[in-house]
């Protein structure tokens, strides 16, 4: 396993359209974290699952933001009727393997354009 | 409310020389502090952690220290060399050793210039 992917790497959607970002983790990691970045801010936290458990969930994450990860494997991270201000850059981390320990390790990121 | 600070939006060091890049925090309930780098279009790349009972972490040409009572740590790259210039974003969490969300600060450009 070479790290956290996360699919697609890039999309363009128009506002009032739904996307869908996909991130498979690090394999036998428990944990599974969204985060969002905007233009010259740091990375912020959006929710994390342990295993299938969504444990919590930022103010950020309106009622538009939907998380899922079934089974305790991959994660869907959906957003409903986009919204100009959705445009970001979403980053999935995982952590919590036997051997790498509690250090969250992120994917290249989605980013995302809302025309 | 920003509870983890970086002042510097950038920082520009001769290559061979030592850059130290600055980060503060606010919330006293942090007690792991990692910091990451990360290249244009990739997402953040893990450098090194501290937790709070331990004041300096050394790996190779990384060190951070960590000073609990001004909330104040810093990334000590020494010697500087130009694979090192890209954005570094110093995080915090409560609950040890990073297993919870992380609050990221807003990161410093390092340029290293030959």
């Amino acid at each position: 396993d070479t790290g956290v992917s996360q699919d697609p790497r890039h999309k363009i959607t128009k506002r009032g359209q739904n996307v869908t970002f996909r991130c498979d983790p690090i394999s036998e990691h428990n944990r599974l974290y969204w985060y969002r970045q905007t233009l010259g801010q740091g990375p912020e936290f959006l929710t994390y699952f342990q295993n299938e458990a969504q444990l919590e969930k930022s103010r950020l994450l309106s009622d538009r933001f939907s998380a899922e990860r079934p089974k305790g494997s991959f994660s869907t991270l959906e957003i409903q009727r986009t919204e100009q201000g959705d445009s970001a850059m979403y980053l999935c981390a995982s952590s919590g393997g036997r051997l790498i320990g509690e250090t969250q390790y992120f994917g290249p990121g989605t980013r995302l354009l809302v025309l | 409310d920003q509870q983890v600070k970086q002042n510097s939006p950038s920082l520009s060091v001769q290559e061979g020389r030592i850059s130290i890049l600055n980060c503060d925090y606010t919330n006293s309930m942090f007690d792991y502090f990692l910091w990451y780098k990360k290249y244009p279009a990739e997402g953040p790349t893990f450098l090194i952690s501290i937790s709070s009972i331990k004041d300096k972490n050394e790996d190779g040409r990384f060190t951070v220290f960590l000073n609990k009572s001004a909330k104040h740590l810093s990334l000590h790259i020494v010697p500087s060399q130009p694979g090192d210039s890209a954005v570094y974003f110093c995080a915090a969490s409560a609950g040890g050793q990073g297993a919870q969300k992380l609050v990221f600060g807003q990161g410093t450009r390092l340029t290293i210039n030959p």
